[in-house]
């Protein structure tokens, strides 16, 4: 069974700096592309960023609204994937979610999610 | 970015009634589009990918249908767990999308 479970959410002050961590368990890990996603407190889902494996050089993509303060990594041998989050912003608030990525053919979407983990960026 | 806009935002119907919710994409996205599932305090559940494919374990009371700019998730005979939120999002291009949401409300 594939299982994502998310940790490190916390209540941070603005211009503060967090990671988290999304620990997989149930599926061969390193086959696979890493994506985050994140919700505002009553509000819809906005992606994140994406970390592609090993054979894809590790790249990554990002949302224009944390390019730059986020940054996306994994740790294959660990089975986890990271997301480091700097420079805090009150609008940065919401739950985060890891959420695998599945590939059927030309269709990579997202089929599995952790249960989330919540950040709280206040002063 | 492409935009995605989901109708109707909410929704309000009866057990054993079929909906249908769309999403319009502000540009062709083929096919690349997967319909969520989510219910308070949960995470989203894949319900259709490629617009039309369904996701293994899912009932088929659940159908999805369009290409290009405009798709629609049917939900056959609503059952009580049917109720929650529903989400549309595009994986065509970075950044990944995602509709506003509907919610599917219990009459």
């Amino acid at each position: 069974e594939v299982q994502l479970v998310e940790s490190g959410g916390d209540l941070v002050q603005p211009g503060g700096s967090l990671r988290l961590s999304c620990a997989a368990s149930g599926f061969t890990f390193s086959d696979h592309y890493m994506d985050w996603v994140r919700q505002a407190p009553g509000k819809g889902l906005e992606w994140v960023g994406r970390i592609r494996r090993k054979p894809n050089s590790y790249t990554t993509e990002y949302a224009a609204s944390v390019k730059g303060r986020f940054t996306i990594s994994r740790d294959d041998s660990k089975t986890s994937v990271y997301l480091q989050l700097n420079n805090l912003k009150t609008e940065d608030t919401a739950v985060y979610y890891c959420a695998r990525v599945l590939v059927q053919g030309n269709h990579y979407y997202f089929d599995s999610w952790g249960q989330g983990t919540l950040v709280t960026v206040s002063s | 970015d492409i935009q995605m806009t989901q109708s109707p935002s909410s929704l309000s119907a009866s057990v054993g009634d079929g909906v249908t919710i769309t999403c319009r994409a502000s540009q062709d996205i083929s096919n690349f589009l997967v319909w969520f599932q989510q219910k308070p305090g949960k995470a989203p559940k894949s319900l259709i990918y490629g617009a039309s494919s369904l996701q293994s374990g899912v009932p088929s009371k659940f159908s999805g249908s369009g290409s290009g700019t405009e798709f629609t998730l049917t939900i056959s005979s609503l059952q009580p767990e049917d109720f929650a939120t529903y989400y549309c999002q595009q994986y065509k291009n970075f950044p990944l999308t995602f509709g506003g949401g509907t919610k599917v409300e219990i009459k």
